[in-house]
């Protein structure tokens, strides 16, 4: 697609359940990033993937959090028994190698009541 | 953990006025970049810079990377309701070429009143 994809735009879950955002980069772009956008709080990074090396998921905050990226291509963050505190945007972007920049997606919105 | 500190936090002006806003850390970047993001949107990309004491001009916005590469500043003059925002500064630390896990600042929320 023309830009990157995110899915759902707005997720509204109750405390205790899993939930999957899924990421749609631009075809091409090699690297795929989550970051974690909370109120008043700057983007903070939860994991990287780059082609077929071993992802850097040295920003996930816990073991509920993890994430896969299928056939380099599209990736889905899942959030296991979610939390109040997990509520944020959650941003997805892509990048080609070597080019400094991201492309983000629009976001999901998720929402734990 | 290398920090970005942004200032102003908020910032509200009249249309017409110049504003500059900084990015400032104790750490050395590889580059910098500053994105605007507008509301439920992602950021977008308005430069990189990556040579101390680098100028780049965008229009009517001027962004500096310090010459020690620790800090940057975003100029605009006579600021438009169009560049009301969410002004972010991001750093990289370079690994085999590739910046990845850019450090992002709180950001500046730039509002400009017609």
């Amino acid at each position: 697609g023309a830009g990157v994809s995110q899915s759902p735009s707005n997720k509204v879950t109750e405390k205790g359940k899993d939930v999957e955002l899924r990421c749609d980069p631009i075809s091409g772009h090699t690297a795929l990033y989550w970051y974690r956008q909370s109120l008043g709080q700057g983007l903070e990074f939860l994991i990287y993937f780059q082609g077929n090396s071993a992802p850097d998921k040295s920003g996930l905050p816990s073991d509920r959090f993890s994430a896969e990226r299928t056939g380099g291509s599209v990736s889905t963050l899942t959030i296991q028994r979610t939390q109040q505190e997990d509520s944020a945007v959650y941003l997805c972007a892509s990048t080609k190698r070597g080019v400094s920049g991201y492309t983000f997606g629009s976001g999901t919105r998720l929402t734990v009541v | 953990t290398q920090l970005l500190e942004q200032s102003p936090q908020f910032l509200s002006i009249q249309e017409g006025e110049n504003l500059t806003v900084y990015c400032n850390s104790s750490s050395v970047f590889s580059s910098l970049q500053w994105y605007r993001q507008e509301p439920g949107e992602g950021p977008v990309l308005l430069v990189t810079v990556v040579t101390g004491g680098e100028v780049k001009k965008l229009k009517r916005l001027t962004f500096q990377f310090g010459d020690a590469r620790k800090d940057s500043s975003l100029h605009i003059t006579a600021a438009q309701p169009g560049d009301t925002g969410l002004y972010l500064c991001a750093g990289a630390r370079d690994s085999g070429g590739s910046n990845y896990k850019l450090t992002f600042g709180k950001g500046t929320l730039l509002t400009v009143n017609p």
